[in-house]
């Protein structure tokens, strides 16, 4: 079965820092990848998704990802963070052919400090 | 852009009553799914929907749920007898394809 692994529960980080959130999953076969982000009390928002094609993808607030197959990452990344950035980061896995289910991982708390 | 809507936006029941949580997916997609979160966990699959018949579940999603696509536009969660550990948010998504997801902003359940 699918896992996605969020090694960090909380990052803090100084505004204009650059930031990196960490996501890694299981499964060898092919895979789908997403990052959500939650605002308190709040649904999930789509960040960024790899679906197949260029590992490097972009959102259009200035964070990145990049779907490395060796390591099974897709860590997020951020040059410089802004206060309006604080919020909950889920990354969430699919595999092709799998169903269509999301496996997501436990979620890291970014929080933006001036 | 479109959007997935849930109704209510947050419900208080009894333990033992039942409840319905509504969703209107994005009117063009085909596949329907319902996720959990309970409070400071992660989101948990529950079921997907397709074609009008449940397509996958979880072993969360026992005989005490049931879903439900009434009309062209709804698609219902119903919890038969609430238990304390159903309180939790309930997302709803639907997709397109099988791989393009979009998330309601969730209806925060409350079992008292």
């Amino acid at each position: 079965a699918q896992s996605v692994t969020q090694l960090d529960s909380q990052v803090p980080v100084f505004e204009e820092a650059p930031v990196e959130l960490r996501c890694n999953y299981s499964s060898s076969v092919s895979v789908y990848l997403f990052w959500y982000v939650q605002y308190p009390n709040q649904g999930l928002q789509l960040l960024l998704k790899y679906l197949s094609g260029s590992t490097l993808v972009e959102s259009i607030n200035g964070f990145e990802a990049e779907f490395n197959k060796s390591q099974t990452s897709f860590h997020l990344r951020k040059p410089s963070v802004h206060i309006s950035d604080t919020a909950e980061y889920f990354c969430a896995a699919g595999v092709t052919g799998g169903g269509n289910k999301l496996t997501f991982g436990t979620g890291t708390q970014l929080k933006v400090e001036l | 852009e479109p959007e997935v809507t849930q109704t209510p936006s947050h419900q208080v029941t009894q333990m033992g009553q039942e409840v319905i949580l509504r969703c209107v997916p994005i009117s063009n997609h085909l596949y329907f799914y319902w996720y959990r979160q309970i409070l400071g966990q992660k989101v948990e699959f529950l079921v997907s929907f397709y074609n009008n018949e449940i397509s996958e579940k979880s072993e969360i999603f026992d005989d005490q749920f049931s879903v439900e696509r009434p009309d062209g536009s709804n698609f219902t969660l119903k919890i038969r007898s609430t238990k304390l550990e159903d309180s939790a948010m309930y997302f709803c998504a639907s997709s397109e394809l099988a791989r393009g997801y979009t998330f309601g902003s969730g209806t925060r359940l409350t079992v008292v």
